[in-house]
């Protein structure tokens, strides 16, 4: 198994609709992340969680939720979805401060 | 300014050629410097970090990290077909709390 799983792999959606994404991890890690990935933009910073009950916005947070319902369990919503949401989503860990993050495999996100 | 600037490339290079990697940052008290390879539709995948100036060898890839002129380069030598992807580089901002900011990647491409 991975150990940083996200689901769904992909998922296509309706503009104005409520979509969850869920990531979990088996590395232990308290620190978590999401970030999306569009062409040519690279990876922007959605939320963060250092752990439970730390939850902080990165630089494009607008129109996106979390929640970290456990230390192993990061969960990222679109409240209602819209056609610029269309993107590449990556949760990712890390043990902490000076070290790399591990990536999840994604989730393409379309919304029509 | 970006923070982290990459040129997008592509880059390409002869099967068996070094292929160089290069890198601009802005913040100067960044600490942490990472490249990861991203293969098209896949997860970044970590393959070097770096924190002191100078080189850091593992295997065919070597980092190298000049602080004074905020420069990380990557080289992979002998490179092979499968060195084919984009290559994020990735410096870690200091404000509030610890955190990566990615540039958009450069794509290097491996002719045979």
């Amino acid at each position: 198994d991975a150990d940083v799983t996200q689901t769904p792999r992909n998922r296509i959606t309706k503009t104005g609709k409520r979509i969850m994404l869920e990531c979990s991890q088996t590395k232990g890690h308290d620190r978590m992340y999401w970030y999306r990935q569009d062409p040519g933009l690279g990876l922007q910073l959605i939320y963060y969680s250092f752990d439970v009950k730390d939850i902080n916005k990165g630089e494009i947070s607008d129109g996106y939720s979390v929640s970290r319902q456990a230390q192993a369990k990061f969960s990222l919503s679109l409240e209602s979805a819209i056609p610029n949401q269309t993107a590449l989503y990556f949760c990712a860990t890390s043990v902490g401060d000076n070290y790399g993050y591990t990536f999840g495999s994604g989730t393409r996100l379309t919304v029509v | 300014q970006k923070e982290v600037e990459q040129n997008s490339g592509p880059l390409s290079v002869p099967e068996g050629a070094i292929a160089s990697l290069n890198c601009t940052y802005s913040d100067r008290v960044s600490q942490s410097f990472f490249w990861y390879r991203q293969y098209s539709g896949k997860s970044p995948e970590l393959i070097m970090s770096i924190y002191s100036n100078g080189d850091k060898e593992d295997g065919r890839f070597t980092a190298q990290l000049n602080k004074a002129s905020q420069y990380v380069s990557l080289l992979i030598r002998d490179s092979q077909p499968s060195d084919s992807a984009t290559y994020l580089c990735a410096v870690n901002r200091m404000d509030s709390s610890y955190k990566l900011i990615f540039g958009s990647g450069t794509r290097l491409l491996v002719r045979p």
